[in-house]
């Protein structure tokens, strides 16, 4: 297992239309996290799962945004009728629920919506 | 200092010296914190943690100092080298395992 991993790492899209984008957790983890980041932020909180379940979700989370975990292993983050707004780097984290060193970052994906 | 916007706050130092990188955390009750280093278009890379039944935590050439009583965190770094010039983030939570605050990042800039 070589980590988190994201995909696409970049993603250019036009206003208006879907995107969706990919993370595989650290295969042992029961926790994964989505997070956005804008130039120059720290990353902010979106939603997290503990395995299937969507326990959290951020303000940030408009009704356009949808994640889901079905599995409980691989999730997947959505954003209908994309906004310019919406450009930023979407960043996937996993950790274990107890114990463990600290939580783990995928690379991300930035979207840029024009 | 404060960071807004694109404008994070910015610790020049020499190649070999030690670098000293700020936080001020904005919940009394969180319990664990992180140190994070980002490079240009990667993710958050883990670097050292901490509870808050603890003041002090070292690791391969970092430290962490904790001070609840003014809510500050600090990251140590020893032998600063070029390597190491980055944004480097703190983080928190109220508990290990529920999702994380960051904190503003600052630049790191390793001088040769």
């Amino acid at each position: 297992d070589t980590g988190v991993s994201q995909n696409p790492r970049h993603k250019i899209t036009k206003r208006g239309q879907n995107v969706t984008f990919r993370c595989d957790p650290i295969s042992e983890h029961n926790r994964l996290y989505w997070y956005r980041q804008t130039l120059g932020q720290g990353p902010e909180f979106l939603t997290y799962f503990q395995n299937e379940a969507q326990l959290e979700k951020s303000r940030l989370l408009s009704d356009r945004f949808s994640a889901e975990r079905p599995k409980g292993s691989f999730s997947t983050l959505e954003i209908q009728r994309t906004e310019q707004g919406d450009s930023a780097m979407y960043l996937c984290a996993s950790s274990l629920d107890r114990g463990g060193h600290g939580y783990t970052f995928g690379s991300g994906t930035r979207l840029t919506v024009v | 200092g404060e960071s807004v916007g694109l404008h994070l706050p910015t610790l020049s130092v020499q190649e070999g010296d030690n670098s000293i990188i700020n936080c001020a955390y904005s919940n009394s009750a969180s319990d664990y914190f992180i140190w994070y280093k980002q490079e240009s278009g990667k993710g958050p890379q883990f670097i050292i943690d901490i509870r808050s039944n603890m003041d002090k935590r070292q690791g391969q050439r970092v430290t962490v100092l904790l001070n609840k009583t003014v809510k500050h965190l600090s990251l140590q770094i020893a032998a600063t080298q070029p390597g190491d010039s980055a944004v480097y983030f703190c983080a928190e939570n109220l508990e290990y395992g529920n999702k994380l605050v960051f904190g503003a990042g600052t630049i790191l800039r390793v001088k040769s």
